[in-house]
């Protein structure tokens, strides 16, 4: 059974600080999901990653696939208020029409 | 336009009523999805229907079953609902197979209150 392990679940930083958030998976995967989701809204699609070393990012978010080691990391830098939401990861290892294994989500607070 | 829509958006009821959540997506994928969503904000996937097939079917109830009418509908049915069922209720789609394709895109959510 595969399983998707995130830590930490619950991050409380102030603006401007770097922090990295990881997701570990059990089984051998090629294509990993991160996702936002906002108090009482549905989840958004942040980065899609489909290979080994692959690196996304888009504006203060980066995200990075080790394939071997199967983890991948999130990471915020100098974290403005705006980012303040719960990210999951999620790993679809069907390779087609199966559902996504998510994380058990961070919840990010990001203080002024 | 909504890519992906669900209906109602919020759904009270008492336990041992059946109920319906439906679920309409203009993306023109092959594959729609349902997620439940608990209290503790764990997702966890129920079923995947592929062009009118069931997919998986993750140990759910047999009180919960998808129907499709179409490739851009996928409907949930409850009978019997339990204080258990309380959850939201995340609709899903996709277009598998294709590199950058293949991204989820989630409905709205339906937050189903059993009392």
């Amino acid at each position: 059974e595969l399983k998707v392990e995130q830590n930490p679940l619950f991050l409380s930083m102030q603006e401007g600080k770097n922090y990295t958030i990881y997701c570990n998976y059990s089984t051998t995967s090629d294509r990993l999901y991160w996702y936002r989701q906002d108090p009482g809204k549905s989840l958004e699609s942040l980065f899609v990653l489909l290979s080994n070393g692959a690196v996304k990012q888009e504006g203060r978010l980066m995200a990075s696939l080790d394939t071997k080691a199967r983890l991948s990391t999130l990471h915020i830098t100098a974290a403005v208020h705006d980012l303040s939401a719960t990210y999951f990861c999620a790993v679809d290892s069907g390779g087609g029409a199966d559902g996504l294994t998510f994380g058990k989500g961070t919840h990010l607070i990001i203080q002024p | 336009d909504t890519a992906v829509s669900q209906t109602p958006k919020y759904l009270v009821t008492q336990m041992g009523n059946d109920k319906s959540i439906k679920c309409e997506q203009n993306l023109g994928h092959d594959t729609m999805y349902w997620y439940k969503q608990d209290s503790k904000k764990f997702l966890k996937i129920m079923f995947s229907y592929n062009n009118k097939e069931l997919i998986i079917n993750e140990t759910v109830p047999n009180r919960f079953s998808p129907k499709s009418p179409d490739k851009a509908h996928l409907n949930l049915h409850i009978n019997s609902l339990e204080l258990g069922d309380s959850a939201v209720y995340f609709c899903a789609s996709s277009q598998p197979g294709g590199v950058g394709t293949d991204t989820q895109y989630f409905g709205p959510g339906t937050r189903l209150t059993v009392l």
